[in-house]
């Protein structure tokens, strides 16, 4: 079974400052997806960012950009320039065969003045 | 483009008592996830539709929750009779279709919290 891994339960973050999420996995499939989610209070699961298996190149979205390591399995999150409206709890997500999703159990972002 | 509709939104209950949640996909969305989101958790699946089939139901406690798509749309997620363990978000999230190559991006609703006394 595919498991997902946040190591940092909470994590702050000065605003205009850059900070890295960090998240790894265990699967044995060659094909799968790996996402990161943000959760802010209202608990709508929003998309940040999605990084396909095969693809060598790591994903960019704006002032989000991951870093996807497939032999160390590991996929970190980067956010840059962090803004307030960034504050939520930020999921890692595994889709392997099926499309189901495998959570980690998140990470809580805190954006300082 | 409307999201993904769940209402209702906020429902408290006593334990062995009864409860429906219901999910709205994104217009032309084949596939639709219900998860469960205890406090301090990531999602767990519950159960996942095709259409109106069942592709994965494997963790979903049944002898007391069951789900229906019937005409391959709307879905309704039951609980009976509750349990205190049951007290979580229950999110819906639908996608465009089961992929067999790509994997399709899960879109979520706002998700329908429940606690149960």
């Amino acid at each position: 079974a595919q498991t997902v891994t946040q190591s940092q339960p909470e994590m702050s973050v000065q605003e205009a400052e850059t900070v890295t999420l960090s998240c790894t996995y265990d699967t044995s499939e060659s094909d799968y997806y790996l996402f990161w989610y943000k959760q802010p209070p209202s608990r709508q699961m929003i998309l940040v960012i999605r990084q396909e298996a095969y693809k060598q190149q790591n994903a960019t979205e704006n002032r989000f950009s991951v870093n996807f390591q497939k032999a160390a399995k590991s996929f970190s999150l980067k956010i840059s320039d962090s803004q307030l409206g960034d504050a939520a709890m930020y999921f890692c997500a595994y889709a392997g065969g099926g499309n189901k999703l495998t959570f980690g159990t998140g990470t809580q972002l805190k954006v300082e003045l | 483009e409307a999201g993904v509709a769940q209402s209702p939104r906020y429902k408290i209950i006593e334990k062995r008592q009864s409860v429906a949640f219901w999910c709205n996909p994104i217009s032309g969305h084949a596939t639709l996830y219900w998860y469960q989101q205890i406090l301090g958790q990531g999602p767990k699946l519950l159960i996942q539709f095709q259409n109106n089939g069942v592709v994965d139901d494997s963790q979903l406690p049944k002898d007391r929750f069951s789900a229906e798509r019937l005409k391959g749309v709307d879905s309704t997620l039951k609980i009976q009779p509750a349990k205190l363990e049951d007290s979580a978000v229950y999110l819906c999230a639908s996608s465009l279709r089961l992929a067999g190559g790509p994997r399709e991006t899960q879109y979520f609703g706002p998700g329908t919290r429940l606690l149960v006394l």
